[in-house]
């Protein structure tokens, strides 16, 4: 098994530019999570889906932010426009189902805003 | 509010050092707790994880207890190795999400 894969692993962007992020969850994984780490706020959860579905998007900072999960094997976290203060790593993780909590992270895109 | 709180970092021991890092939870209920390890460059895995109080998780000579009465799960190891070097999560199951501590960066001197 491959893993939580994520892409880009680096992204270095000018303030004002749209950034898209993307996500290929472990496959079987009905459950996706996107995360936002940062040195003073450590790991902040933005969004997270179960079977394709938005469920709790209370941790997306603002309107700049939109995630989509189009099928269950691929998942965008997009920033438009981007603004130095959204430089993270961005994290997603994944979960075979509701009720198992244990959660499956992928390397991370850490992404730089000039 | 629902939340985790654990000690702040860097802690930078000796090996073969003992090993406490504190985390405490607030929440409604009986979350299931959890320790998530971040190696330099990777993603988060999970260490350990005890669903109930008084259960013991453990792995990789870690262990963490959930103590109900002090609303605790402190991590632990009894040696510490230099591969041990890396950044802890305290974490809590809330309504199907997964919450985390700002977590611990750990060193280890050889």
């Amino acid at each position: 098994d491959a893993g939580v894969i994520q892409s880009p692993r680096h992204e270095v962007t000018e303030m004002g530019q749209e950034v898209t992020l993307r996500c290929k969850p472990i496959s079987g994984h009905n459950s996706l999570f996107w995360y936002r780490q940062t040195m003073m706020r450590g790991l902040e959860l933005l969004i997270y889906f179960n079977n394709n579905v938005p469920i709790d998007d209370s941790g997306m900072p603002e309107d700049r932010f939109s995630a989509k999960m189009p099928n269950a094997s691929f998942s965008t976290l997009k920033i438009q426009p981007s603004e130095p203060r959204d430089s993270a790593v961005y994290f997603c993780a994944s979960r075979p189902n509701d009720g198992d909590e244990k959660l499956f992270f992928g390397s991370g895109t850490q992404l730089s805003v000039l | 509010g629902n939340s985790v709180t654990q000690m702040e970092g860097p802690v930078t021991l000796s090996e073969e050092a003992f090993l406490t890092i504190n985390c405490t939870y607030t929440a409604t209920g009986y979350p299931s707790l959890f320790w998530y390890v971040q190696y330099p460059g990777e993603g988060l895995q999970l260490l350990l994880k005890a669903t109930k109080a008084d259960d013991k998780g453990s792995n990789k000579g870690f262990e963490a207890t959930y103590r109900k009465e002090t609303t605790s799960f402190h991590l632990e190891k009894g040696s510490v190795q230099v591969s041990d070097s890396a950044v802890y999560f305290c974490a809590r199951g809330s309504a199907s999400k997964i919450i985390f501590g700002s977590g611990t960066r750990l060193s280890i001197r050889p």
